[in-house]
This record gives structure tokens, C-alpha cells and sequence, in this order.
């Protein structure tokens, strides 16, 4: 397996302009989480779903900011508009449930001009 | 909701020497704590983790322990090797499904 896999690695957009962010789990894995990491605020979790249903989205900081799970093993996370202050990286986990090891993906650095 | 406090926030230690890494939460009905290690540029990758009905998990030089009463967990790492210069986080999942992660320990062993 090759783990989770995130598209794209890095990102680069001007402000106003929709991002969207992939996210593939490993096969077999049920629980997907999305977080967001900076300098100033850390490790934030955005939002995880378990067997494709959002269990706990308090993270997501703003309407501007949506994630779905089409199916089972792949999820997108969407900016938009896009702002400068989204500037992160941005990591989404795979685990087989909620309470087991989460697997994190390379990330995606996102910068917003 | 959860509030997860963790410290120290930069850690330098001496080859050989332990290093110790505590962190406290809010939430009593919270019931699993991982530890994830972060590498410069990497992704997190969880080192341990421990469950409420236990006090104390180890694996090699890599220890936590845990006090439900007063609420904090610790991370112990004895012998330390440079490869342990990381950042570490701490994390507790509250009674909600919630993931709530310390602010980070930046550890550096020294040669």
C-alpha cells in the first residue's frame, strides 16, 4: 500500500481564487481527518468523517471552507475564496476507526497570495 | 470542550540523557492519547499511544504514562539519540470523537 496520498504537494494561488485539496486513504481505513498546520496556531483538525459520514466539523473555520467524501476512500477539502491567512499546510490521516493509529499523508503547502 | 496544554515548548537535552514531555486536558471522558512525532518537513507519524483503562504503555525507550485523576499524560524518552530531535505532539480524543493536539515540543539532543 502505498499510504495515504495527498494531491497536489504544493499549491500556489492568488486570493479569491477556489482551491481544492485531494486526499486518497489507505485501503481499508474508515476514519478520514483533515487538519491544517502553522507556525502560530499548530496543529488544528478541521474535520473528520468516519465510514464516510462528517462526525465532527467544528474545526473548519468558516463557510468559505467545505470537505466531502464521494466515496469510500478518497475525500477533497475545498477553499473558497480563497484568502492569505489559509496559507498552511494542509494534512489529511487515515486510521481504521476513530480511536486507532491515524496514518498522515506528505501534506499540501498551500500558499495564497 | 477538550483544552490540551503541553510543556514544555522547546526541550534540549544531552545524548544519553531522558527527556520528559507533559501534557494536561480538560475533558475527564476523554479516553485515548496518542503521541505523534514530527519531523522537520515531514508528516506527524504516532510514536505511542495509550487508552484510559491503562496507567502506563512502553516500548523500548519510548514511554508514556498516564493519570486520569489529574488529568495530564506524559511522553518519556530515556537514552535519547540525536535522531529523536523532533517535534513532538501530544493529542486526547475527547468524549465527543473530538481530536484536540498540544501547541508541540520542539526536543534537540545534543552530540
Amino acid at each position: 500500500d502505498a499510504g495515504v496520498i495527498q494531491s497536489p504537494r504544493h499549491e500556489v494561488t492568488e486570493m479569491g481564487q477556489e482551491v481544492t485539496l485531494r486526499c486518497k486513504l489507505i485501503s481499508g481505513h474508515n476514519s478520514l481527518f483533515w487538519y491544517r498546520q502553522t507556525m502560530m496556531r499548530g496543529l488544528e483538525l478541521l474535520i473528520y468523517f468516519n465510514n464516510n459520514v462528517p462526525i465532527d466539523d467544528s474545526g473548519m473555520p468558516e463557510d468559505r471552507f467545505s470537505a466531502k467524501m464521494p466515496n469510500a476512500s478518497f475525500s477533497t477539502l475545498k477553499i473558497q475564496p480563497s484568502e492569505p491567512r489559509d496559507s498552511a499546510v494542509y494534512f489529511c490521516a487515515s486510521s481504521w476507526g476513530p480511536d486507532n493509529e491515524q496514518f498522515f499523508g506528505p501534506g499540501t503547502r498551500l500558499t495564497v497570495l | 470542550g477538550e483544552n490540551v496544554e503541553q510543556h514544555p515548548s522547546t526541550l534540549s537535552v544531552q545524548e544519553g540523557d531522558s527527556a520528559v514531555i507533559k501534557c494536561t486536558y480538560s475533558d475527564s471522558a476523554s479516553n485515548y492519547f496518542p503521541w505523534y512525532k514530527q519531523e522537520l518537513g515531514k508528516r506527524p507519524q504516532l510514536i505511542i499511544d495509550i487508552r484510559s483503562n491503562v496507567g502506563e504503555k512502553k516500548d523500548q525507550r519510548i514511554a508514556v504514562t498516564l493519570n486520569k485523576t489529574a488529568k495530564h499524560f506524559s511522553l518519556h524518552i530515556t537514552e535519547t539519540q540525536p535522531e529523536d530531535s523532533a517535534v513532538y505532539f501530544c493529542a486526547a480524543k475527547g468524549a465527543g470523537n473530538q481530536f484536540y493536539f498540544g501547541t508541540g515540543t520542539s526536543l534537540t539532543v545534543i552530540p
